[in-house]
């Protein structure tokens, strides 16, 4: 069955302070990619994706991603977090063909940012 | 432009009673999902649906029932609430992947407690 997997379940950091969230996934075939942000109270947004192209992917606030198929991984990255980036962060797969669009997302990592 | 409602916000249960959340997207999408989100389990797939008059079963369906009869509605139905079934609830919503590669819009979610 297919699924992903989120390493750090809870991550707090200082300002500042670089970040890598890591996320591997389990299928073989074409993939799309997607990491969301759940800042506190609100709903689930989505901070970038991936579909085809560039492995490395850019998106809102500062936020990168470098989808890796040879370790099946697509981890996050900020060169440096500031206070408002403490939130809940889901890293998603769905594959890149079929046709019900289904995400499967990972645990979660929540990251508390220390002013 | 509201993007997806979902209603209501909060609810309280006694276990057996039975309840509907509802989600509306005025977005015209094709595809509308319904989610769980437990602590340190990501969030998880109930039940889909692909189209107007259409609806499938995702990964924990058991002890809920959905309704598509509206392509702007999707319903989700406790017929008797069980204390396992405390979780906060998300609508989603997507176009198909061919056109929208499945990026799917969430609602702010419900917050159910069943005692």
């Amino acid at each position: 069955a297919q699924s992903v997997s989120q390493h750090n379940h809870h991550v707090i950091l200082s300002e500042a302070a670089s970040l890598e969230l890591g996320c591997n996934y389990s299928y073989g075939g074409t993939v799309n990619l997607f990491w969301y942000v759940q800042y506190p109270g609100q709903h689930l947004q989505l901070l970038l994706k991936y579909f085809s192209g560039d492995p490395l992917v850019k998106g809102i606030k500062g936020f990168e991603a470098e989808f890796i198929k040879s370790k099946f991984s697509f981890n996050l990255r900020k060169p440096s977090v500031q206070w408002s980036d403490t939130a809940e962060y889901f890293c998603a797969v769905t594959p890149g063909s079929g046709n019900t669009g289904k995400l499967i997302f990972g645990q979660g990592t929540t990251l508390q940012v220390k002013p | 432009n509201a993007g997806v409602t979902q209603t209501p916000k909060f609810r309280v249960l006694k276990t057996g009673q039975s309840m509907t959340l509802l989600c509306a997207q005025d977005m015209n999408h094709e595809y509308m999902y319904w989610y769980r989100q437990d602590p340190g389990m990501g969030l998880r797939l109930i039940h889909y649906s692909v189209g107007e008059g259409t609806t499938a079963k995702g990964e924990v369906p058991d002890g809920y029932n959905v309704s598509r009869l509206k392509k702007q509605n999707f319903l989700l139905g406790l017929e008797s609430a069980a204390p396992s079934q405390t979780s906060v609830y998300f609508c989603a919503s997507s176009q198909p992947l061919q056109l929208a590669k499945n990026i799917q819009y969430f609602g702010a979610g419900t917050r159910l407690s069943v005692l």
